[in-house]
Parts: structure tokens; C-alpha cells; sequence
């Protein structure tokens, strides 16, 4: 499986826009780059997945280039609300749907007033 | 979208003891669940996959005689942790993947908070 390489932590405040880019060199022709986001004690919640070039959607874009050996999550307009820890998996390929995503460390984002 | 549900959402068990988590996929049918831990301040761990039918596989280094996994149905997956000890204390997550509609998305459970005095 793809190994995924974000960074441990950002810091950022209310109403700026915020990138979390991350590598994962090793990815598969058929794997799809999907990121989640977890609040402490809760399970985590799907954000937004792609495959290439730029996904949208109502929280997010996802900016992913042509040798998808990376991928950007960008969060416009944060609010306190967006303090959480996102991860970048990669693996949500069309299969079965029996092999599990793999987590990595993930990036803790802090949003200050 | 898809919906995972589990309880109990927290547990206080004795050392000793048994637990059983229940993860439940509310409006669809899930052949395969995945049940995950997290300890404080780290991501999730894969610990098995369950598979409906038959017997679940799990990662290498979880026990399956301490953490059983019973996949009763296409909505039911339980995790029971038998003879629990305080290291076994955890946030335990459960998932399920929607196959169908392009790329399979995994939807995951609140989790459940197990602790073990």
C-alpha cells in the first residue's frame, strides 16, 4: 500500500486559507487519494476523494497533479471549527471493497482567533 | 451518505472481563467491515477485517484469541475483547466501504471508548 508523508502540524487563523500537502510517491495507477478529517474522540469523516487534476466540492478542494505523486487538500476561509487532525490516504481504489485504508501520522490543524 | 453506527459509544470494564463492540451499517449492506484503535494522540491502527461469513484477518501482532471478531450479517460486525487489561484501554473504530459508484468509499463509526481499571 501506498505510503503517505503529510506534515505533523499547522497553525492558522480564523478566515485564511489552508493547504496540507501531501506525498505519496509509491501510488498506484488504481488508487484514489482521499483525505479525512477526525475530531478528538469521534471517528473520522470523509472530506473529499480524487484521481486526478482538481476535485470540489462544499468543504474542500483537492488539488492533485499529473504525476499524482502528491496532493494538496485546501481549506478555504477556516474557522475555529476546522481545529481537527486530517489524513491523506491513498488505496480507495475500485476493488472489492475489502481492503481497509491505511492511516498514516496525519496533520493537526489549530485555528486561532 | 452512508451511515456506521457502534456501541456502546464508551465503556468502563474491570480487568478480566469482556467487551463487546458492536458496529452496525444503518442503510446499507456491508460484506466487509474493518474494525481499527487509536491510542491518544495517534492514528488508527488497522486491527482486522471482517468479513461476513467467514473468518476475519487480522494484521499482524493483534491477537485473535484476545480480540474476536464476529460478522453475523451484512449489517452487524462485533468486536469482543476477552480477558481485557488496562493496556487494552482504547478508542476503538469500526468502518465499512460502499462498493459500487466509481471509487468505494469507507465510512466509519463514532467509535467507542474502552476502558479497562
Amino acid at each position: 500500500l501506498a505510503k503517505t508523508t503529510q506534515p505533523i502540524s499547522m497553525d492558522s487563523y480564523e478566515g485564511q486559507e489552508v493547504n496540507i500537502t501531501c506525498s505519496h510517491n509509491n501510488i498506484a495507477t488504481n488508487d484514489y487519494i482521499t483525505w479525512y478529517q477526525q475530531f478528538p474522540s469521534q471517528g473520522p469523516r470523509f472530506i473529499i476523494q480524487g484521481y486526478k487534476t482538481k476535485v470540489t466540492n462544499e468543504v474542500a478542494s483537492l488539488f492533485i497533479p499529473a504525476d499524482r505523486k502528491s496532493s494538496t487538500l485546501s481549506l478555504p476561509r477556516v474557522s475555529l471549527s476546522d481545529t481537527a487532525v486530517y489524513y491523506c490516504l491513498v488505496g480507495a481504489s475500485m476493488d472489492t471493497g475489502r481492503r481497509a485504508l491505511t492511516f498514516g501520522s496525519g496533520t493537526r490543524l489549530q485555528v486561532q482567533p | 451518505g452512508a451511515v456506521v453506527s457502534q456501541h456502546p459509544s464508551w465503556v468502563i470494564c474491570k480487568s478480566g472481563t469482556s467487551v463487546k463492540i458492536e458496529c452496525r451499517s444503518l442503510d446499507f449492506q456491508a460484506t466487509t467491515m474493518f474494525w481499527y484503535r487509536q491510542f491518544p494522540k495517534q492514528s488508527l491502527m488497522l486491527m482486522a477485517t471482517s468479513n461476513e461469513g467467514s473468518k476475519a484477518t487480522y494484521e499482524q501482532g493483534v491477537e485473535k484469541d484476545k480480540f474476536l471478531i464476529n460478522h453475523a450479517s451484512l449489517t452487524l460486525s462485533t468486536l469482543t475483547v476477552t480477558s481485557a487489561h488496562p493496556e487494552d484501554s482504547s478508542f476503538y473504530i469500526c468502518s465499512a466501504r460502499v462498493v459500487g459508484q466509481g471509487a468505494s468509499e469507507q465510512y466509519f463509526g463514532p467509535g467507542t471508548r474502552l476502558t479497562v481499571t
